[in-house]
């Protein structure tokens, strides 16, 4: 059973666009809500996190814009580069330490195109 | 440096075979986790340490285990190897509980 439903499953963007990457979770305990970054060979790298007290978090090139009412957050890049190419992942937590640590969605492919 | 370290990063054995791949981090964090990512690149938690104390389990196989002998080291010691287990295991670590965790690069293991 998925508590976190991500999409696309993939995403190609022109170079200097805007990429979108959505999640809905279930879990209305769920209170830490973190982006990771996978290259290929890699392990994930924390992006971005947004915790629910907040609609909007921003770093760099990187917002999150969340939804509570409508349990929804979503991955914006703007002027999107080829070295954004890799496979993003949301994620939800309880972060009081809650027993099932992140619960992961399954992942965006996103590919820029130069 | 590596704040989080795997090793092996690939590790080929035959089915039935006990294997063990070790972790460890850098960052002085109080707790350390173990995933697997399937081959659809789906992540999904199977253990968290804390202090030493196991703190979660997942619907993991017991032959599972892992094993801690220091706050820096999460070792995960597989029995009696199955293909289902062909997978890639990250360890990862955070400052305590429920806080952002950072992940190492990975074990690639494949069953024969």
């Amino acid at each position: 059973q998925q508590q976190v439903k991500q999409s696309p499953q993939s995403l190609i963007v022109q170079k200097g666009g805007i990429s979108i990457i959505n999640c809905a979770y279930e879990n209305t305990a769920f209170d830490y809500f973190p982006w990771y970054q996978q290259f290929p060979g890699k392990g994930p790298a924390l992006l971005i996190a947004i915790r629910p007290d907040v609609s909007e978090k921003k770093e760099g090139r990187f917002t999150i814009s969340f939804n509570k009412s409508a349990k929804q957050f979503s991955l914006h890049i703007m002027d999107s580069q080829p070295g954004d190419s890799a496979t993003y992942f949301c994620a939800s937590m309880l972060s009081g330490g809650g027993a099932d640590g992140l619960t992961f969605g399954k992942g965006t492919h996103l590919i820029i195109q130069p | 440096d590596t704040a989080v370290s795997q090793t092996p990063k690939y590790l080929v054995t035959q089915m039935g075979n006990d294997k063990s791949i070790k972790c460890e981090q850098n960052l002085g964090h109080d707790t350390m986790y173990w995933y697997k990512q399937d081959s659809k690149k789906f992540l999904k938690i199977m253990f968290s340490y804390n202090n030493k104390e196991l703190i979660i389990n997942e619907t993991v196989p017991n032959r599972f285990s892992p094993k801690s002998p220091d706050k820096a080291h999460l070792n995960l010691h597989i029995n009696s190897l199955e293909l289902g287990d062909s997978a890639v295991y990250f360890c990862a670590s955070s400052p305590n509980r429920g806080q952002p965790q950072h992940f190492g690069d990975g074990t690639r293991l494949s069953i024969l």
